[in-house]
């Protein structure tokens, strides 16, 4: 187990405010991922992060912004929410060429 | 950019019968494939993965996918369906330097008894 937790593990918000989501690893991996998952359209990355301030954007980084300040923290904002932001979001971490790890996700509902 | 393509959304099969999940890739260099199961309410799994050597690799759960070159096709096999295994299947194509693992949509399997 590669010790990724994710909070909340459901969240609530309103469309234009703010909302953070946190990804916690526990075994020092570099490289981190937020992807957010929508029907029909699989898992799509969203940032990334290769170490500490260390940041890039994915395939749908419009409205979000990442910050890694600590190895093990990796946080998603939504600036400002929106409705087409409602989805399930997951972190995962690379461990070298093993493929990636998926946290449990956040189901994020924004009305 | 690399992509995925999983033709079939939803594919229904009997316990205890064979199963081939399909899955084709678009990418220009030998790419890194990746299967991943997941389960309602819950992450993904790797269930196998193909970067080099044999084309036909063996995985977690009696799963087991051939790497197709001429094809541009990973698809994910099993003997022998078990009830337990209905859940999500997701292909994945990395690209060299494996930070931008693009997914395919999805194929749900639905296992009758």
């Amino acid at each position: 187990d590669a010790g990724i937790t994710q909070s909340p593990r459901h969240k609530v918000t309103e469309t234009g405010t703010p909302v953070t989501l946190r990804c916690h690893q526990t075994e020092n991996h570099r490289y981190m991922y937020w992807y957010r998952q929508d029907p029909g359209h699989g898992l799509r990355l969203i940032h990334y992060s290769y170490g500490v301030k260390d940041t890039d954007k994915g395939e749908v980084s419009d409205g979000y912004s990442v910050s890694r300040s600590k190895t093990e923290d990796f946080l998603l904002t939504l600036e400002s929410a929106t409705s087409s932001q409602t989805s399930v979001y997951f972190c995962a971490i690379r461990q070298g060429d093993h493929g990636y790890t998926f946290g449990s996700g956040t189901r994020l509902t924004v009305v | 950019a690399q992509s995925v393509t999983q033709p079939d959304i939803h594919i229904t099969v009997s316990e205890g019968a064979s199963l081939e999940l399909r899955c084709n890739y678009s990418y220009g260099a030998t790419p890194y494939l990746f299967w991943y199961v997941q389960s309602p309410g819950q992450g993904l799994q790797l269930l196998l993965k193909y970067f080099s050597g044999d084309t036909l690799v063996q995985g977690i759960k009696g799963f087991e996918a051939e790497f197709k070159r001429s094809q541009s096709s990973f698809n994910l096999r099993k003997p022998s369906v078990h009830w337990s295994d209905a859940a999500e299947y997701f292909c994945a194509v990395g690209a060299g330097n494996n930070n931008d693992m693009r997914f395919g949509a999805g194929t749900r399997l639905t296992v009758k008894p």
